[in-house]
């Protein structure tokens, strides 16, 4: 079974549609979960960071951690077409140590 | 805003040579990775370094490759006798202190091996 699955999409909403993007792991083990989001052929830009379970909100994203199930979610309300993107969940046991990477879904917000 | 860089952001090389590629992570930032991207796959963790030594490594840091810190801005990862599957993004991260798992990225070296 892999570590992180995460649909790879393509997932294409109009603009100010709510996308709802998600990942799911196996090892229990896992307390730190980000999402990045990655233009195409660049690095990797940070947008969420959650420790352990529960909510966060920053501006039109929401990051939700549900340990329970071991379920990952990313909202985003008021979807714009330079949300377009691919992000990439990722999550580690410890800090300071690897994190293990979903594939990513790719998001197009036509406008 | 501080920033992780990487050089060169684009580098060709024949198979069997010695690459290095380079990055100055954020400066007040004590852990330091080196991931890779193979076109259309994941992100792979190939090293993490503190204190002047390798952390953690994965099954694909082999003894192919190498990571150094020569100074106290730069932060290196050489790749010795290139093969044709080491053609991949290879992203430089760096994040603050233990206790706050925040990796920041820098923009990623592409690296095409012929």
């Amino acid at each position: 079974q892999k570590e992180v699955e995460q649909d790879p999409g393509p997932l294409s909403v109009p603009e100010g549609a709510i996308v709802s993007l998600n990942c799911t792991y196996s090892n229990s083990a896992f307390q730190y979960f980000m999402w990045y989001r990655q233009y195409s052929r660049k690095g990797p830009e940070l947008l969420m960071y959650t420790y352990s379970s529960g909510n966060k909100e920053d501006g039109r994203f929401t990051a939700q951690v549900d340990k329970s199930s071991k379920y990952i979610s990313l909202f985003i309300r008021d979807s714009q077409p330079s949300d377009s993107a691919t992000y990439l969940c990722a999550m580690s046991g410890q800090a300071g140590t690897a994190l293990i990477f979903g594939k990513g879904t790719t998001l197009s917000v036509s406008s | 805003e501080p920033e992780v860089t990487q050089t060169p952001s684009h580098q060709v090389t024949q198979m069997g040579q010695e690459v290095i590629l380079r990055c100055v992570p954020i400066s007040n930032h004590l852990y330091f990775y080196w991931y890779r991207q193979i076109l259309g796959q994941k992100v792979e963790f190939l090293v993490s370094f503190y204190n002047n030594e390798i952390s953690e490594k994965s099954e694909i840091f082999d003894d192919q490759f190498s990571v150094e810190r020569p100074d106290g801005s730069n932060f290196t990862l050489k790749i010795r006798s290139t093969k044709l599957e080491d053609s991949a993004m290879y992203f430089c991260a760096s994040s603050e202190t233990s206790g706050r798992e925040t990796q920041y990225f820098g923009p990623g070296t592409r690296l095409l091996v012929l």
